[in-house]
């Protein structure tokens, strides 16, 4: 079964301008989460979406938003981008979302590289 | 509010020497525990979980972890390093609804 797929893989951008992540989670998967990840901070959480719906939301600024379709699939955007944007932003995806992380485990894909110059 | 440390960012092992990563949590009633590995331009991978029962836990790749309560830890072992098993190990605490992660541990395994 296919797993978590992250589109684009790399990117480059410039202040002040905006950019959307794409993630398509492993089939049947409803919950998707995403993650900052800095050499400096390590993975912080940015939010939640199960079944469309945002469940959970880290403490990030309202420039970072993202959204969940019908068939899972979710967007994160981030406008006006600052030079500390720049990190791999992972995905992940779970049958039961974080909720159930008991008897569930989450499946990451491998991240898009964003640069902000 | 929940947190995990991890506090040494290096760890250099011999190959085929016992490794041991380190992780202590904070977190409110019983924790879910985790560790996950991730190998270079690669994402997270899943290794073991902590859920409740057994106080050791074996995961994937030769893996183990131990849960001590009173110490607030859950320190990621393995009896014989592989030069295969240098990566960065990050350990993780779900509480309420969030997943906490540590900052990670880059383990290297010299030959």
């Amino acid at each position: 079964k296919a797993g978590v797929t992250q589109t684009p893989r790399y990117l480059i951008k410039t202040r002040g301008q905006q950019v959307t992540l794409s993630c398509s989670p492993i089939s049947g998967h409803r919950s998707v989460s995403w993650y900052q990840q800095t050499p400096g901070q390590g993975l912080q959480f940015l939010f939640e979406y199960f079944s469309e719906t945002q469940r959970n939301k880290g403490n990030f600024p309202g420039r970072f938003s993202g959204r969940q379709f019908s068939n899972s699939r979710s967007e994160m955007n981030v406008s006006t981008l600052e030079l500390g944007d720049s990190a791999l932003y992972l995905c992940a995806s779970s049958l039961v979302g974080l909720a159930g992380l008991g008897t569930g485990e989450l499946f990451f894909g491998e991240g898009s590289r964003l640069t902000v110059l | 509010a929940q947190s995990v440390a991890q506090p040494e960012d290096q760890v250099n092992v011999a190959e085929g020497n016992p490794l041991t990563v380190k992780c202590t949590y904070s977190v409110s009633g019983n924790p879910y525990l985790f560790w996950y590995v991730q190998y270079p331009n690669r994402g997270l991978q899943f290794l073991l979980k902590y859920i409740t029962g057994d106080n050791l836990v074996k995961g994937s790749y030769g893996f183990e972890a131990e849960f001590n309560k009173s110490q607030t830890s859950f320190h990621l072992k393995k009896p014989s390093a592989l030069v295969s098993d240098s990566a960065l190990y990050f350990c993780a605490v779900k509480g309420n609804e969030k997943l906490t992660f540590g900052t990670g541990t880059r383990l290297t395994i010299i030959p």
